[in-house]
């Protein structure tokens, strides 16, 4: 069965530094979504994503985060200069339409210390 | 604007007995409405989804939610718990959007 995909699994980075989360969706989906899970917190919807440009945001998502989809498959998440509340799990997923069922990746837990 | 309710942030049953887990949503809109399972260190699964078909909903491994348009509730319910459904369960509503909102999640414990 086809499924999201996110890499790496845990990263550690220092307060400041740039980080970038990459995920491989499903191949035949075309809207894309990054969600964040603060330890202990609900999940927060942060961007979708849909024909190469952001198509929503949430106010979370401000111009330290951008997303990207470098080539035909992979679908990323840059923080510019992380801060220590961006520790959080960083949840990828994808959909073939909206507002239908988005198949999540098993996430990314970022660090920042 | 829409937002989603989940009325238990913890749920206990004993296993073989029933599972509730309340939902209630707002919406302007007919809403799409979702369980999703999240298993500890575990990405989320869907269970079931409503999409304006059907208002009671079948999913995976036992569970069922209706969706109540009078009362804007879409409670879950199993009529058997496992040990194996011992989770964070998440409520979500998406609305013809491209946004889609999350309930606070039940934390569903089975004893056995």
């Amino acid at each position: 069965e086809p499924e999201v995909t996110q890499t790496p699994s845990h990263q550690v980075t220092q307060m400041g530094q740039e980080v970038i989360l990459r995920c491989v969706p499903i191949s035949n989906h075309l809207y894309f979504y990054w969600y964040r899970q603060i330890l202990g917190q609900k999940v927060e919807f942060l961007v979708s994503f849909y024909n190469n440009e952001i198509s929503e945001k949430s106010e979370i998502f401000d111009d330290q985060f951008s997303v990207e989809r470098p080539d035909g498959s992979n679908f990323t998440l840059k923080i510019r200069s992380t801060k220590l509340e961006d520790s959080a799990m960083y949840f990828c997923a994808s959909s073939d339409r909206t507002p239908y069922e988005q198949y999540f990746g098993p996430g990314t837990r970022l660090t920042v210390t | 604007a829409q937002s989603v309710t989940q009325l238990d942030s913890h749920v206990s049953v004993s296993e073989g007995t029933p599972v509730l887990l309340r939902c209630n949503y707002s919406s302007s809109y007919s809403p799409s409405l979702f369980w999703y399972v999240q298993h500890p260190n575990k990405g989320l699964q869907l269970l079931l989804k409503y999409t304006s078909a059907a208002t009671l909903v079948k999913g995976i491994n036992g569970f069922e939610a209706e969706f109540k348009k009078s009362e804007t509730s879409f409670h879950l319910t199993k009529p058997s718990a496992h040990m194996s459904d011992a989770a964070e369960y998440f409520c979500v509503v998406s609305v013809d959007s491209f946004k889609t909102i999350f309930g606070a999640g039940t934390r569903l414990f089975v004893k056995a």
